[in-house]
Order: structure tokens, then C-alpha cells, then sequence
């Protein structure tokens, strides 16, 4: 199955600025999937990207504070943008394998 | 739109005891796919098991087993012979076989079972 390299794996950021996830597989996919895990909770879907076209966002998430940039089959970022306390949360990159999904890492971000 | 629905925020188990974790669904789809992925503190996600909806047979994975009931929609996983290393958040998920559409290739996600286990 595939193998993601997500970077960092935690920052702490102050209001205002912005931080970018990075996601590196070690093969091809087609979707790779941008999750947010807030403090005890449960995984959401924030959007689906795809290679060669614009991410596709879940309801509640928009273009302007999680810019997607999915240039190769191979890579993705994630930019969480103006960032506030509420942004504080663990995000996961995914991708299908043919069993299930591999997950990265994992960032975990606290705003100060 | 799929539910998730995990009503056991926590368990608790003893080493070498069996415990079994709920999970309900809800679905007017008939061909999916149901996953149970563990999260231990490290934050990385682990698959455990995953259900094809059309198979009948319950999934097993060594220690860890399935009591899948299509018409009930429910998707219950039970851990055997526990081991501290089973200790972890415990997460129940779903997708559609659908190979198109706005659904496809996405997971989703009960809100969590945290399983302790006790030496």
C-alpha cells in the first residue's frame, strides 16, 4: 500500500498568519483527501483533490481559508489561511489503496 | 446523506479479555464498504478491518473480527485476546462502492470509541 510523508507534524502558528501541510506519496493516485480531527472528535472531510482540476470542498469549507494545491499525482498542500484558536486541530492527508486508505501523520496545529 | 453512529464514547477491557465495539449505520445504498481504523497517540491512522457490503461472510483479521448485519445496519467490531498495544481510539467508517458521483472514494466517519485496556 502507499506510503505519505506529511510535513510538519506540528507547528504552533500565531493568529493572523498562515500554515501549509505538505503530503508526498510514494506512488501515483488519482484523489488524495484533506481531513481536519478537532481536539477529541472525530475525522471531517475538508476536501477532495485531484490532480489537474480544482479541489472540491465539503459544506462549511471554502477555497479562501483552505487553498488546495494538488500539482503532480504524486503531492499535495493544504494551506490553512488567517488562521484563529478555532483552527486549532489535527489535519490528516489520505489517499485509496486497494484495501482501504493510508493516512499521513498527521500535523498538528495549535494557534496562539 | 451516510451516518456514522458509534454510542461508546469509551471501553474498557482486560489483558487477554474480549471487547466488542458498536457501530451503526445508516444508508439507503446497498453496495459499500465499512472500515474500522484505530488511532492510537501517535495520530496515525491504522486500518484494522474493512467489510464489503455484498459479502456475507464476516471479515476477520487475526485477533480482530466483524458481526456485520446488513438489514440491521450494524458493524460491530470485536477485539480478542486484548493487549495493551490495542489501547487507541477506535473509529468506524464508511463509503459508497459508488464509483461516481459527489460520494465517491469518501470516508465517512463515526465519532470515536476510545479503548483502554487494563494489565
Amino acid at each position: 500500500s502507499a506510503v505519505i510523508s506529511q510535513k510538519p507534524s506540528r507547528d504552533i502558528c500565531q493568529r493572523g498568519t498562515s500554515l501549509t501541510i505538505q503530503c508526498q506519496v510514494d506512488s501515483q493516485v488519482t484523489m488524495m483527501f484533506w481531513y481536519r480531527q478537532q481536539p477529541g472528535q472525530s475525522l471531517t472531510l475538508i476536501a477532495t483533490a485531484n490532480q489537474g482540476s480544482e479541489a472540491t470542498y465539503e459544506s462549511g469549507f471554502v477555497i479562501d481559508k483552505f487553498p488546495i494545491s494538488r500539482p503532480n499525482l504524486t503531492f499535495s498542500t493544504l494551506t490553512v489561511s488567517n488562521l484563529s484558536p478555532e483552527d486549532s486541530s489535527i489535519y490528516l492527508c489520505s489517499v485509496g489503496t486497494g484495501d482501504g486508505y493510508t493516512f499521513g501523520s498527521g500535523t498538528r496545529l495549535t494557534v496562539v | 446523506a451516510q451516518t456514522v453512529t458509534q454510542s461508546q464514547p469509551e471501553m474498557s477491557v482486560q489483558e487477554a479479555e474480549t471487547v466488542t465495539l458498536s457501530c451503526t449505520y445508516d444508508t439507503s445504498e446497498s453496495d459499500y464498504y465499512l472500515f474500522w481504523y484505530k488511532q492510537p497517540p501517535s495520530r496515525q491512522m491504522i486500518l484494522v478491518i474493512r467489510q464489503e457490503a455484498y459479502k456475507q461472510q464476516n471479515a476477520t483479521e487475526n485477533r480482530f473480527s466483524v458481526n456485520f448485519q446488513k438489514a440491521a445496519k450494524s458493524f460491530s467490531l470485536k477485539i480478542s485476546d486484548s493487549q495493551l498495544g490495542d489501547a487507541a481510539m477506535y473509529f468506524c467508517a464508511y463509503r459508497s462502492a459508488a464509483t461516481g458521483g459527489t460520494s465517491y472514494g469518501k470516508l465517512t466517519f463515526g465519532q470515536g470509541t476510545i479503548l483502554t485496556v487494563h494489565p
